[in-house]
């Protein structure tokens, strides 16, 4: 588990605010995930990549920017930050030829 | 894309008891079902999964079972115990993606 990381772990920010959660993972696993959380819901796909340089929407990738410029870090972007926003997000990464995948620590988003 | 349903949606169970937690998908294709355990304030991991062309999986007391003809897979976990509460969720593949079940509160009360 140690080996994918996300920061910040906590972040508040305002309405209209640009922020960026970063996501980085040390086992050089092809694909990487962004998921966030809300109650009743359960964990909704944003963005994927299968690689660096490919990356693909999820479920709901609205408001929502990645890049993969390299293999181990997959930021996520909220350009312009919405109350809707709030929630926790979650990275995961699993290797090229298996499903599983492994979470990392989530990081909790406030936009006031 | 896919839909996963999930039921009950909070579960509470005497230490010992069974628990048994349903999903449903739609999309005949998905091939693929973990599922997860989410401790509070933790992330979630992988308890268990089972693929498509595998009826039953068991380890330990946690055992999953799949109908691919009804489109619906289960979680049986056996003689609870209290350090078994947590939220527990589906989920199923539909391509590269998973869609994931709302989740199931599980309580075992000692």
């Amino acid at each position: 588990d140690a080996g994918i990381t996300q920061s910040p772990r906590y972040k508040i920010t305002e309405t209209g605010r640009q922020v960026t959660l970063m996501c980085h993972q040390t086992w050089s696993h092809s694909y990487m995930f962004w998921y966030r959380q809300d109650l009743g819901h359960g964990l909704r796909l944003i963005y994927y990549s299968a690689a660096a340089d490919i990356t693909d929407k999820g479920e709901v990738p609205d408001g929502y920017v990645v890049s993969r410029s390299k293999t181990e870090n997959f930021p996520l972007t909220l350009e312009s930050a919405t109350r809707s926003q709030t929630s926790v997000y979650f990275c995961a990464s699993s290797e090229w030829d298996s499903y599983e995948q492994y979470f990392g620590p989530g990081t909790r988003l406030t936009v006031t | 894309g896919e839909n996963v349903e999930q039921h009950p949606s909070t579960l509470s169970v005497q230490e010992g008891d069974s628990a048994v937690i349903k999903c449903t998908y739609s999309d005949s294709a998905s091939n693929y079902f973990p599922w997860y355990k989410q401790e509070l304030g933790k992330r979630p991991q992988l308890i268990i999964d089972i693929r498509s062309n595998v009826g039953e999986k068991k380890d330990q007391r946690i055992a999953v079972t799949l109908n691919k003809t009804a489109k619906h897979f289960s979680l049986h976990i056996t003689e609870t115990q209290p350090e078994d509460s947590a939220v527990y969720f589906c989920a199923a593949t539909f391509g590269n993606q998973f869609y994931f079940g709302t989740g199931t509160s599980l309580t075992v009360i000692p």
